[in-house]
């Protein structure tokens, strides 16, 4: 069935590098994503989101990128700091979707070295 | 910043007992929604709730499952009569809008069914 899922569970990185963080999604008519970063013992946090009349948008230190051609979505963190290290999970909802259901994908840990 | 709580941390309970999942979510949100996620595994939507109906539900929100907001600043989750693979990490969530509105989490109560 159409989901949205996650190309790697776990990714590493030095302190001070980018990171980032893949997903697939395969619902064609999803038209909006967005990323939540989940710290332990806590809920999804909203870090950004996109629309699919967009490609890119830019928060403080993150960037999502969407490639509406091969249904791709990332997440890059620059200058990634160890309060960096958490589940992230990307999110894909439709905008007339009232409901506000979120499918999410399976997420991906990211661990930061110092 | 204000923020979604949820009572309590931790539940646990015997199979075919039911229990009550509370939350109180952000005071001027009109949207309010229960998410669940299974250890190791993906966040998935419940319910979601407007005007004291729900606006949508999933399949995992079968009969042994209701939702109540009870004053004005509660929102709870009842199962009826709990099985073992009801047994997860239980998030509510709040937006100020419906459709592609910023959902706020809660912290979640972990739910252990024995």
């Amino acid at each position: 069935g159409e989901s949205v899922g996650l190309h790697l569970p776990t990714l590493s990185v030095q302190e001070g590098d980018n990171s980032i963080i893949n997903c697939a999604y395969s619902n064609s008519a999803s038209d909006y994503f967005i990323w939540y970063k989940q710290e332990s013992g806590k809920g999804p946090q909203f870090i950004i989101d996109i629309r699919s009349n967009m490609d890119k948008r830019q928060g403080q230190r993150v960037t999502v990128l969407l490639n509406k051609t091969v249904k791709h979505l990332s997440l890059q963190i620059a200058a990634t700091q160890p309060g960096d290290s958490a589940v992230y999970f990307c999110a894909e909802n439709r905008i007339n979707n009232a409901g506000n259901m979120l499918t999410f994908g399976g997420g991906t840990r990211l661990m930061v070295k110092p | 910043e204000p923020e979604v709580t949820q009572t309590p941390s931790h539940q646990v309970t015997q199979m075919g007992q039911e229990v009550i999942l509370r939350c109180v979510p952000i005071s001027n949100h009109l949207y309010f929604y229960w998410y669940r996620q299974i250890l190791g595994q993906k966040v998935e939507f419940l319910v979601s709730f407007y005007n004291n109906e729900i606006s949508e539900k999933s399949e995992i929100f079968d009969d042994q499952f209701s939702v109540e907001r009870p004053d004005g600043s509660n929102f709870t989750l009842k199962i009826r009569s709990t099985k073992l693979e009801d047994s997860a990490m239980y998030f509510c969530a709040s937006s100020v809008q419906g459709g592609i509105e910023k959902l706020f989490f809660g912290s979640g109560t972990q739910l252990s069914v024995l």
